[in-house]
C-alpha cells in the first residue's frame, strides 16, 4: 500500500523557515515525480511545487519561486520542502502527493499525504 | 496560467439524486483534466483522470466527460459518503491549477 506521511509543520514567525518531510512507502520512490499542494484555512487547493524522480527537475508556482525550495533524498524515500522568508499568506496544510504517470511532472496526484499545517503568524 | 471555473460553487441534493457538476478551462486542455474529492478534514482523493478515466477503486457512479474547455463530473445517484467537496484540476500546463470548488451537500 502506497503511504505517503508528512511532518514538519507548525508555527513560524513572519520572515521564519521552516523544512517540510514527507515519508514515503510503498511504492519505487526514485521514479516517481512528486509534488506539494497546499490549502489555506478553509480555502481551495494550490499547487505549490513539483519535482522530478531523480530530483534534477523543479518547478515552483510564482507565489513561492526564490522562497521555497523542493528536494528529496531517495535513498531514504522522503521528499522534502524547504519554506524561507515565510508570509501570513503561506499559512494552510501542506500536503504532499505522488504524481501517478511515474516521473511525468505534472499530471495528477495519487495518493495523497494526511497533510501537515503551517501557521505564519507572530 | 489557466484558470478553473467550476459551477455551481455548491449544490444541495438528496440520496439517489442525479448531480453534475461543471468545469469551464480558461483556454483548451485537451484531455488533462482531474477530478477529486475531499471530504472535511481529510486530504483529497482522486476521482477522475484524463477527463473520463475512473480510478482504481472508485465506484461507477462517477463519471467524467469533456475535452478541450468544458468539463462535467456527473454523479449518477448520490450515496451519503458522496457528500464532499470536489476539485477539478488542468495538467495541461504549469502551473497546474485548481478549481475553487463545489460543495456537494444534504438536502
Amino acid at each position: 500500500e502506497v503511504q505517503l506521511f508528512e511532518s514538519g509543520g507548525g508555527l513560524v514567525q513572519p520572515g521564519g523557515s521552516l523544512r517540510l518531510s514527507c515519508a514515503a512507502s510503498g511504492f519505487t520512490f526514485s521514479t516517481y515525480a512528486m509534488t506539494w499542494v497546499r490549502q489555506a484555512p478553509g480555502k481551495g487547493l494550490e499547487w505549490v511545487s513539483a519535482i522530478s524522480g531523480s530530483g534534477h527537475k523543479t518547478y515552483y508556482a510564482d507565489s513561492v519561486k526564490g522562497r521555497f525550495t523542493i528536494s528529496r533524498d531517495n535513498s531514504k524515500n522522503t521528499l522534502y520542502l524547504q519554506m524561507n522568508s515565510l508570509r501570513a499568506e503561506d499559512t494552510a496544510i501542506y500536503y504532499c502527493a505522488k504524481e501517478q504517470n511515474g516521473d511525468y511532472v505534472g499530471s495528477w496526484f495519487d495518493p495523497w499525504g494526511q497533510g501537515t499545517l503551517v501557521t505564519v503568524s507572530s | 496560467d489557466i484558470q478553473m471555473t467550476q459551477s455551481p460553487s455548491s449544490v444541495s441534493a438528496s440520496v439517489g439524486d442525479r448531480v453534475t457538476i461543471t468545469c469551464r478551462a480558461s483556454q483548451g486542455i485537451t484531455n488533462w483534466l482531474a477530478w477529486y474529492q475531499q471530504k472535511p478534514g481529510k486530504a483529497p482523493k482522486l476521482l477522475i483522470y484524463a477527463a473520463s478515466s475512473l480510478q482504481s477503486g472508485v465506484p461507477s457512479r462517477f463519471t467524467g466527460s469533456g475535452s478541450g474547455t468544458d468539463f462535467t463530473l456527473t454523479v449518477s445517484s448520490l450515496q451519503p459518503e458522496d457528500f464532499a467537496t470536489y476539485y477539478c484540476q488542468q495538467a495541461n500546463s504549469f502551473p497546474v491549477t485548481f478549481g475553487q470548488g463545489t460543495k456537494l451537500e444534504i438536502k
